[in-house]
């Protein structure tokens, strides 16, 4: 596949239970990047993967929040504990990760995510 | 607040016509990249316009910047009706390692 690829495209859940996000990133490209899309907003960053690198943490809301990157390669976030705020489109990017992150951001079409 | 802000939040234009937007911005920049969407789901890259650079083409597409404005703008020329669909900046912000901080966007629509 030429693109990033996330599953499922679309997901409800009842609040309080755990839901798993995948992306497939584009081959051969080291950064990951997660986001998050309210109804009517603009993109909200949540957590950003470079290589081996720490990931950047600083736009996960809460704790309920995690991320993983398995092999450098496929990444999953995971929301525990549900609430109705977590209802929104979450959206994956990748990028070559030459320039410390710093060039052009390939998206996913994002898993639409609602939360009963 | 949101790093970086369109105006207008919503254009209405006939096929033909050319659609102007902006982008202003509060911090300083490695770049600016704007992006569409349609019907809310995945972004389409457009435009990357590097900090050091004031005006890039390509197609119908015209981006300028003026860092000393803290502001970009995107035209798009002879309008299509496919052109429909939400516009974003997103500003790559110095220290932040590539993470893209964008406006709420411009929502274009297209008549024909």
């Amino acid at each position: 596949g030429a693109g990033v690829s996330q599953s499922p495209s679309n997901k409800v859940t009842e609040k309080g239970k755990d839901v798993e996000l995948r992306c497939d990133p584009i081959s051969g490209h080291t950064a990951l990047y997660w986001y998050r899309q309210s109804l009517g907003q603009g993109l909200e960053f949540l957590i950003y993967f470079q290589g081996n690198s720490a990931p950047d943490k600083s736009g996960l809301p809460s704790d309920r929040f995690s991320a993983e990157r398995t092999g450098g390669s496929v990444s999953t976030l995971t929301i525990q504990r549900t609430q109705q705020e977590d209802s929104a489109v979450y959206l994956c990017a990748s990028s070559l990760g030459l320039a410390g992150g710093r060039e052009t951001q390939y998206f996913g079409p994002g898993t639409r995510l609602l939360v009963l | 607040s949101q790093q970086g802000e369109e105006d207008p939040q919503a254009l209405s234009i006939q096929e033909g016509e050319n659609a102007t937007m902006n982008c202003s911005y509060k911090t300083s920049i490695n770049n600016l990249q704007w992006y569409r969407q349609n019907s809310g789901r995945g972004l389409v890259h457009l435009i990357l316009i590097r900090s050091n650079e004031r005006e890039k083409h390509s197609g119908r597409l015209r981006v300028t910047l003026d860092t000393s404005k803290k502001s970009s703008s995107l035209l798009i020329t002879a309008s299509r009706a496919a052109d429909t669909a939400s516009y974003f900046c997103a500003t790559d912000v110095m220290g932040s390692w590539g993470k893209l901080q964008f406006g709420a966007g411009t929502q274009v629509v297209v008549t024909p």
